[in-house]
């Protein structure tokens, strides 16, 4: 069964620090992954998606995310926070039939000092 | 196309209710998908449409919950005899190829 783990529930960085928030995936094939952004108030937003070829993949909003086989790990990554990246992240698996629903992690809420 | 649309946004009912959630997806999406998302969790999933045929449903969907799409545009969700373990967000998503768009969501408290 597909699963998905974030082990950071919280995690606060100074504004104009890097950011890197961890993935791992349990999937038997090759995964379909995602990372939501959920904001207060607002839907989830699609900000990357990997579903086969270069395992870099650039999303919205300057972030980034890196497809590890080897460690089935997504993690996704920015170079320098903007006080508007303050919100909940999520990791996602989804099978390789495009019908299949998406799994998510429980999420880590990304905190950005002044 | 405004996207995903989810009425109403907040719901508060007595235990032992009935409420109804309606969703508006992507006019040219064929599937469409609910989720529930509780505090502190990511969404899980309740259910599956494609077109008006529904296709899967989680066991977290009891007998209580219904969901329906009739004419393969809006759905409804429909909560019978509500309880407080049923507070959550309820969000719609539809979905082209192998991503989905998902709404704002409608909060729900059981009182």
């Amino acid at each position: 069964a597909q699963s998905v783990t974030q082990p950071d529930i919280h995690i606060t960085v100074s504004e104009g620090a890097s950011l890197e928030l961890r993935c791992n995936y349990s999937y038997g094939a090759t995964p379909y992954l995602f990372w939501y952004v959920q904001s207060p108030g607002q839907g989830l937003q699609l900000l990357l998606k990997y579903f086969s070829g270069d395992t870099l993949v650039q999303g919205i909003k300057g972030f980034e995310a890196e497809f590890k086989r080897s460690q089935s790990s997504f993690n996704l990554r920015k170079p320098s926070v903007h006080w508007s990246d303050a919100a909940e992240y999520f990791c996602a698996v989804g099978g390789d039939n495009r019908d299949d629903k998406i799994i998510f992690g429980k999420g880590t809420r990304l905190h950005i000092l002044p | 196309d405004t996207g995903v649309s989810q009425n109403p946004r907040h719901k508060i009912t007595k235990r032992g209710q009935n409420v109804t959630f309606r969703c508006d997806p992507i006019s040219e999406h064929n599937r469409l998908y609910w989720y529930r998302q509780t505090l502190g969790q990511g969404p899980e999933f309740l259910t599956y449409f494609q077109n008006e045929a529904q296709l899967e449903k989680s066991r977290l969907l009891s007998d209580r919950f219904s969901a329906e799409r009739p004419k393969g545009s809006f759905s409804t969700l429909e909560i019978q005899r509500t309880e407080q373990g049923d507070s959550a967000m309820y969000l719609c998503a539809s979905g082209e190829g192998h991503e989905q768009y998902f709404g704002p969501g409608t909060r729900l408290t059981v009182t």
